[in-house]
C-alpha cells in the first residue's frame, strides 16, 4: 500500500465547476505539498502546509493532521487548470519527499 | 530572478553508458533536490544537497550519484545505464535546508533521458 493515496485518479469536469482532489497518507508528517504538472513535465509547487488552510487565487488547500487527510479545491475551474495534481508528504524522522500517483484533471470548455 | 535551469533538456544514451545531468538553482538558493519520474513508479526522491553535503538519499542503487559545488550548482551521474533508467529527471531548489524545517521547492523543467 502506498504511503500517499490520491483520489480520484482521473477527473473530467465542465468549465466553472468546483473541483476537489483528495490526498490521504498513512504516516505522521511534518509537511504536505501540492504540486501541479502540465504536459511537457514542468512542475509548479502550489502549496506547502502543515496545518489548517491556505488560499491562493482560486485554489484552496486544507489539511487535517489528525485524520491524515488533505484536499485541494479549485473554484470556478478553467481549461487552463487542466494538469496533473500531485500530493507529496514529508514523513516525520525521514525527510524524503514521498509522492502520490497524481490526479489527472481535465476541464472541458 | 531566473528560475531553475537544467541541462541538457533531452538526452539519448545507450545501455551501459554513463550520463551526467546538471542543475543550476535559483540565485541565492543553497539546497538542491533531485527526483526521477517514470510512468510506472511516478515521482521518486533521489537525493538532496545543501552546502555541498548530501543531506538525504532515496532508495536507488549506487549507480546513481550526485554532488553539489560551492556555487550551489549540482550534478547527478548515472553509471552503467539500464533501460529502466529512462525517465524525466527533475531538480528543485529551495532557499535553505534544516532538519525538520521545510522550505518551498522550485522545480526545473527536467531532463528527459532515453536509454536504448
Amino acid at each position: 500500500k502506498n504511503e500517499v493515496e490520491q483520489s480520484p485518479q482521473n477527473l473530467t469536469a465542465q468549465e466553472g465547476e468546483f473541483i476537489t482532489i483528495n490526498c490521504s497518507y498513512s504516516v505522521g508528517i511534518s509537511a504536505l505539498h501540492w504540486l501541479q504538472q502540465h504536459p511537457g513535465g514542468g512542475i509548479v509547487s502550489l502549496f506547502m502546509l502543515s496545518s489548517g488552510k491556505k488560499k491562493h487565487g482560486r485554489l484552496i488547500a486544507t489539511i487535517n493532521i489528525q485524520e491524515k487527510h488533505s484536499s485541494l479545491h479549485i473554484t470556478a475551474s478553467h481549461p487552463r487548470d487542466s494538469a496533473v495534481y500531485i500530493c507529496a508528504v514529508r514523513p516525520f524522522g525521514n525527510e524524503k519527499l514521498t509522492f502520490g500517483t497524481g490526479t489527472r484533471l481535465t476541464i472541458i470548455p | 530572478k531566473a528560475g531553475v535551469t537544467q541541462t541538457p533538456r533531452y538526452l539519448i544514451k545507450t545501455r551501459g553508458q554513463q550520463v551526467t545531468l546538471s542543475c543550476s538553482p535559483i540565485s541565492g538558493h543553497r539546497s538542491v533536490s533531485w527526483y526521477q519520474q517514470t510512468p510506472g513508479q511516478g515521482l521518486q526522491f533521489l537525493f538532496e544537497y545543501f552546502s555541498e553535503t548530501q543531506r538525504n538519499k532515496g532508495n536507488f542503487p549506487g549507480r546513481f550519484s550526485g554532488r553539489q559545488f560551492s556555487n550551489s550548482r549540482s550534478e547527478m551521474n548515472v553509471s552503467t545505464l539500464e533501460l529502466g533508467d529512462s525517465a524525466l529527471y527533475l531538480c528543485a531548489s529551495s532557499s535553505s535546508w534544516g532538519a525538520n524545517t521545510y522550505y518551498e521547492q522550485y522545480f526545473g523543467p527536467g531532463t528527459r533521458l532515453t536509454v536504448t
